[in-house]
């Protein structure tokens, strides 16, 4: 069984400041995905990494793909309370085969 | 501004009840998806389908149907609703590329008293 666990569960951090969401797998994935999910809505797509090494920016958000493809990381800088949600991985091997990671709930205080 | 449209935000049924859980998608996607998300257990797979009139089971399919008569439109449907069945429903829809992200509806919020 594919799992993608990711760390921290947890975190509560106050505006300005950097932090730093884990995804790991012991499985390869041809792709990895990042979502948001704020209260009460749908989680929203922000990137796909495919190749091993592959990092992404988008503003202040910068992704990475391990270089084996087991693994990402997801750095924000000076984190604003707007990027508060429930960040989610979630990787892929084929068409239909979507595995997603146990989640990590942001707060990020004014 | 596409989308997926999740007919109800809350509903609020009685044990026993047949309940349909309606999302439609305006992009022509070829996949549909229905997920549950609950605490602690975190996204669930009950159903997808990759065509018109095709469904598979995800991993959680005990308790639930599908339906998907036309390309845009993928129903849910609990056929005897049960207090365990309360959740957070979410439809998704995607392209039929490998990694392909998915949009999602904003879900629905389903209480089953």
């Amino acid at each position: 069984t594919q799992l993608l666990e990711q760390s921290p569960q947890f975190l509560s951090i106050q505006e300005g400041e950097n932090l730093t969401v884990y995804c790991n797998s012991s499985s390869v994935f041809s792709s990895l995905q990042w979502y948001r999910q704020e209260p009460g809505e749908g989680p929203v797509l922000l990137v796909t990494v495919v190749t091993g090494g592959e990092v992404k920016k988008l503003k202040r958000l910068t992704f990475q793909f391990g270089d084996a493809r087991k693994d990402s990381s997801l750095h924000i800088t000076a984190a604003q309370p707007g990027d508060t949600g429930l960040y989610l991985c979630v990787g892929t091997s084929g068409t239909y085969k979507y595995i997603f990671g146990t989640g990590t709930r942001l707060k990020v205080l004014a | 501004d596409v989308k997926v449209t999740q007919s109800s935000r809350y509903l609020v049924k009685r044990t026993g009840e047949k309940v349909f859980l309606e999302c439609v998608q305006d992009m022509d996607h070829e996949n549909m998806f229905w997920y549950r998300q609950d605490p602690g257990l975190g996204l669930r797979l009950i159903y997808f389908s990759y065509d018109v009139k095709m469904k598979e089971k995800g991993d959680i399919p005990e308790g639930y149907s599908v339906s998907r008569e036309k390309k845009e439109r993928f129903s849910l449907i609990l056929e005897s609703a049960s207090t365990n069945q309360t959740s957070m429903y979410l439809c998704a829809s995607s392209l039929s590329l490998p990694g392909y992200g998915y949009t999602f509806g904003s879900g629905t919020r389903l209480t089953v008293v």
